[in-house]
Protein backbone atom coordinates (compact mmCIF):
# COMPACT_ATOMS: atom_id res chain seq x y z
CA UNK A 1 0.00 0.00 0.00
CA UNK A 2 1.36 3.38 -0.66
CA UNK A 3 0.41 4.83 2.28
CA UNK A 4 -2.18 8.15 3.05
CA UNK A 5 -1.42 10.23 -0.21
CA UNK A 6 -1.77 14.37 0.03
CA UNK A 7 -1.75 16.80 -2.95
CA UNK A 8 0.05 19.21 -3.84
CA UNK A 9 3.05 18.66 -1.28
CA UNK A 10 3.97 22.17 -1.03
CA UNK A 11 1.65 24.62 -2.61
CA UNK A 12 2.36 28.71 -2.71
CA UNK A 13 -0.46 31.18 -3.28
CA UNK A 14 -1.27 35.01 -2.76
CA UNK A 15 -3.69 36.20 0.31
CA UNK A 16 -7.30 36.23 -1.31
CA UNK A 17 -7.08 33.07 -2.98
CA UNK A 18 -9.10 29.49 -3.02
CA UNK A 19 -6.49 26.63 -1.71
CA UNK A 20 -7.69 22.91 -2.00
CA UNK A 21 -5.69 20.51 -0.22
CA UNK A 22 -6.12 16.91 -1.18
CA UNK A 23 -5.73 13.32 0.87
CA UNK A 24 -6.38 9.79 -0.42
CA UNK A 25 -6.38 7.62 2.82
CA UNK A 26 -5.14 3.80 3.06
CA UNK A 27 -7.65 1.90 1.43
CA UNK A 28 -10.56 0.53 4.02
CA UNK A 29 -9.50 2.96 6.68
CA UNK A 30 -13.04 4.39 7.99
CA UNK A 31 -11.37 7.75 10.14
CA UNK A 32 -9.88 10.54 8.50
CA UNK A 33 -8.51 13.48 10.39
CA UNK A 34 -7.16 16.49 9.08
CA UNK A 35 -4.15 18.27 11.18
CA UNK A 36 -2.73 21.74 11.13
CA UNK A 37 1.19 22.42 12.23
CA UNK A 38 2.82 25.28 13.04
CA UNK A 39 5.83 26.29 14.97
CA UNK A 40 3.85 28.36 17.26
CA UNK A 41 0.75 26.22 17.97
CA UNK A 42 2.31 22.65 17.45
CA UNK A 43 0.07 19.98 15.63
CA UNK A 44 -3.83 20.65 15.56
CA UNK A 45 -6.67 18.58 14.96
CA UNK A 46 -8.71 20.10 12.28
CA UNK A 47 -11.76 17.85 11.78
CA UNK A 48 -12.46 14.32 12.03
CA UNK A 49 -14.59 11.98 9.40
CA UNK A 50 -15.60 8.39 10.41
CA UNK A 51 -17.24 6.35 7.11
CA UNK A 52 -17.39 9.71 5.28
CA UNK A 53 -19.65 11.96 8.10
CA UNK A 54 -17.66 14.59 9.89
CA UNK A 55 -17.98 14.21 13.59
CA UNK A 56 -15.94 16.55 15.29
CA UNK A 57 -15.00 19.71 13.64
CA UNK A 58 -14.53 22.40 16.54
CA UNK A 59 -11.10 22.25 15.35
CA UNK A 60 -11.52 24.16 12.33
CA UNK A 61 -10.60 27.82 12.54
CA UNK A 62 -13.39 30.02 10.76
CA UNK A 63 -15.96 29.48 8.25
CA UNK A 64 -12.79 29.72 5.90
CA UNK A 65 -11.86 26.52 6.30
CA UNK A 66 -14.40 23.84 4.78
CA UNK A 67 -13.89 19.80 4.55
CA UNK A 68 -15.18 17.48 2.46
CA UNK A 69 -14.98 13.42 2.27
CA UNK A 70 -17.39 12.75 -0.92
CA UNK A 71 -16.20 8.92 -0.60
CA UNK A 72 -14.32 6.45 0.86
CA UNK A 73 -11.01 7.05 -1.11
CA UNK A 74 -10.80 10.98 -1.01
CA UNK A 75 -11.01 14.28 0.88
CA UNK A 76 -10.56 17.86 0.30
CA UNK A 77 -9.54 20.36 3.00
CA UNK A 78 -10.13 24.36 0.99
CA UNK A 79 -9.63 27.25 2.34
CA UNK A 80 -11.58 30.38 0.91
CA UNK A 81 -10.11 33.13 1.17
CA UNK A 82 -6.59 32.36 2.13
CA UNK A 83 -4.82 34.82 4.67
CA UNK A 84 -0.97 34.91 5.49
CA UNK A 85 -1.87 33.35 9.07
CA UNK A 86 -3.06 30.28 7.07
CA UNK A 87 0.54 29.43 6.04
CA UNK A 88 1.41 25.79 7.57
CA UNK A 89 1.54 22.15 7.16
CA UNK A 90 -1.44 20.36 6.72
CA UNK A 91 -1.02 16.85 7.38
CA UNK A 92 -3.71 13.92 6.48
CA UNK A 93 -3.74 10.80 8.81
CA UNK A 94 -5.71 7.77 7.92
CA UNK A 95 -7.26 4.81 10.52
CA UNK A 96 -8.55 1.76 10.13
CA UNK A 97 -11.81 2.63 12.60
CA UNK A 98 -11.93 5.89 14.74
CA UNK A 99 -14.27 3.94 17.00
CA UNK A 100 -11.84 1.17 18.32
CA UNK A 101 -9.21 2.41 20.53
CA UNK A 102 -6.87 0.02 19.75
CA UNK A 103 -6.07 0.88 16.47
CA UNK A 104 -3.38 3.14 14.87
CA UNK A 105 -3.06 6.31 12.72
CA UNK A 106 -1.29 6.69 9.56
CA UNK A 107 0.11 10.06 8.58
CA UNK A 108 0.61 11.49 4.97
CA UNK A 109 3.82 13.56 4.14
CA UNK A 110 1.55 16.74 4.32
CA UNK A 111 1.12 19.71 2.64
CA UNK A 112 3.43 23.06 3.02
CA UNK A 113 1.06 26.00 2.68
CA UNK A 114 2.66 29.33 2.11
CA UNK A 115 0.34 31.96 1.75
CA UNK A 116 1.71 35.39 0.87
CA UNK B 1 -7.89 13.14 27.36
CA UNK B 2 -5.73 12.31 30.33
CA UNK B 3 -3.11 15.52 30.19
CA UNK B 4 0.76 14.18 29.46
CA UNK B 5 3.86 15.85 30.71
CA UNK B 6 7.62 15.21 28.58
CA UNK B 7 10.26 16.59 28.99
CA UNK B 8 11.45 19.44 26.37
CA UNK B 9 14.33 17.69 24.57
CA UNK B 10 16.49 15.15 25.81
CA UNK B 11 19.89 14.15 24.23
CA UNK B 12 20.54 10.32 23.66
CA UNK B 13 24.36 9.06 22.43
CA UNK B 14 24.23 6.78 19.41
CA UNK B 15 24.04 2.97 20.39
CA UNK B 16 23.14 3.71 23.62
CA UNK B 17 19.99 3.19 25.15
CA UNK B 18 17.05 6.08 24.80
CA UNK B 19 14.38 6.49 27.57
CA UNK B 20 12.11 8.64 26.98
CA UNK B 21 9.62 9.86 30.44
CA UNK B 22 5.84 10.64 30.09
CA UNK B 23 3.73 11.78 32.98
CA UNK B 24 0.15 10.53 32.69
CA UNK B 25 -1.03 11.52 36.62
CA UNK B 26 -4.71 11.68 35.49
CA UNK B 27 -4.91 8.84 33.31
CA UNK B 28 -8.74 6.82 33.51
CA UNK B 29 -8.68 3.07 33.50
CA UNK B 30 -9.75 2.46 29.95
CA UNK B 31 -7.33 4.83 28.10
CA UNK B 32 -4.44 3.96 26.19
CA UNK B 33 -1.38 5.26 26.15
CA UNK B 34 0.15 5.96 22.31
CA UNK B 35 3.87 6.68 21.17
CA UNK B 36 4.10 8.67 17.82
CA UNK B 37 7.24 10.33 17.15
CA UNK B 38 7.84 12.70 14.20
CA UNK B 39 10.84 13.51 12.06
CA UNK B 40 11.92 16.51 10.33
CA UNK B 41 9.77 17.32 7.28
CA UNK B 42 7.37 14.43 7.41
CA UNK B 43 4.27 13.18 8.98
CA UNK B 44 4.05 11.38 12.90
CA UNK B 45 4.89 8.09 12.70
CA UNK B 46 3.25 5.53 15.42
CA UNK B 47 5.84 3.45 17.45
CA UNK B 48 3.66 1.80 20.21
CA UNK B 49 0.79 1.51 22.57
CA UNK B 50 -0.21 0.49 25.90
CA UNK B 51 -2.88 -0.28 27.97
CA UNK B 52 -1.54 -2.44 31.37
CA UNK B 53 1.31 -4.39 30.75
CA UNK B 54 4.38 -3.66 29.05
CA UNK B 55 4.66 -3.88 25.41
CA UNK B 56 7.61 -4.34 22.70
CA UNK B 57 7.67 -4.07 19.26
CA UNK B 58 10.77 -4.35 16.28
CA UNK B 59 10.73 0.08 17.01
CA UNK B 60 10.45 0.01 21.20
CA UNK B 61 9.41 -0.93 24.39
CA UNK B 62 7.15 0.92 26.37
CA UNK B 63 6.97 0.68 30.17
CA UNK B 64 3.68 1.33 32.55
CA UNK B 65 3.93 1.68 36.15
CA UNK B 66 2.08 -0.10 37.60
CA UNK B 67 -0.33 2.79 38.63
CA UNK B 68 -0.34 3.83 35.23
CA UNK B 69 0.37 7.19 36.22
CA UNK B 70 3.30 7.50 33.75
CA UNK B 71 5.65 5.55 31.27
CA UNK B 72 8.88 5.46 29.72
CA UNK B 73 9.60 4.75 25.66
CA UNK B 74 12.58 3.08 25.55
CA UNK B 75 14.65 2.81 22.11
CA UNK B 76 16.96 0.15 23.23
CA UNK B 77 20.29 0.95 20.60
CA UNK B 78 19.10 4.65 19.16
CA UNK B 79 20.89 5.54 16.11
CA UNK B 80 21.36 9.20 14.30
CA UNK B 81 17.52 8.07 12.69
CA UNK B 82 15.99 8.19 15.54
CA UNK B 83 15.95 11.73 16.64
CA UNK B 84 12.73 13.68 16.26
CA UNK B 85 9.93 14.84 18.55
CA UNK B 86 8.44 12.54 20.27
CA UNK B 87 4.95 12.33 21.61
CA UNK B 88 3.11 10.65 23.94
CA UNK B 89 -0.88 11.08 23.63
CA UNK B 90 -3.67 9.35 25.90
CA UNK B 91 -6.36 8.54 23.74
CA UNK B 92 -10.15 8.75 25.01
CA UNK B 93 -13.38 7.87 24.21
CA UNK B 94 -15.63 11.21 23.84
CA UNK B 95 -18.28 11.99 21.39
CA UNK B 96 -15.80 13.31 18.72
CA UNK B 97 -14.68 10.17 18.56
CA UNK B 98 -10.85 8.83 18.93
CA UNK B 99 -8.71 11.52 17.31
CA UNK B 100 -5.15 12.13 18.60
CA UNK B 101 -4.55 15.42 20.65
CA UNK B 102 -0.39 16.09 20.26
CA UNK B 103 1.36 18.14 22.74
CA UNK B 104 4.18 19.75 22.48
CA UNK B 105 6.75 16.10 22.85
CA UNK B 106 10.00 15.68 23.37
CA UNK B 107 13.24 16.89 21.19
CA UNK B 108 15.15 13.46 21.29
CA UNK B 109 18.71 14.28 19.69
CA UNK B 110 20.92 11.35 18.97
CA UNK B 111 24.83 12.25 18.83
CA UNK B 112 27.00 10.34 17.24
Amino acid sequence: DAGVIQSPRHEVTEMGQEVTLRCKPISGHNSLFWYRQTMMRGLELLIYFNNNVPIDDSGMPEDRFSAKMPNASFSTLKIQPSEPRDSAVYFCASSPSGQVMNTEAFFGQGTRLTVV
Amino acid sequence: DAKTTQPTSMDCAEGRAANLPCNHSTISGNEYVYWYRQIHSQGPQYIIHGLKNNETNEMASLIITEDRKSSTLILPHATLRDTAVYYCIVRVRSNSGYALNFGKGTSLLVTP
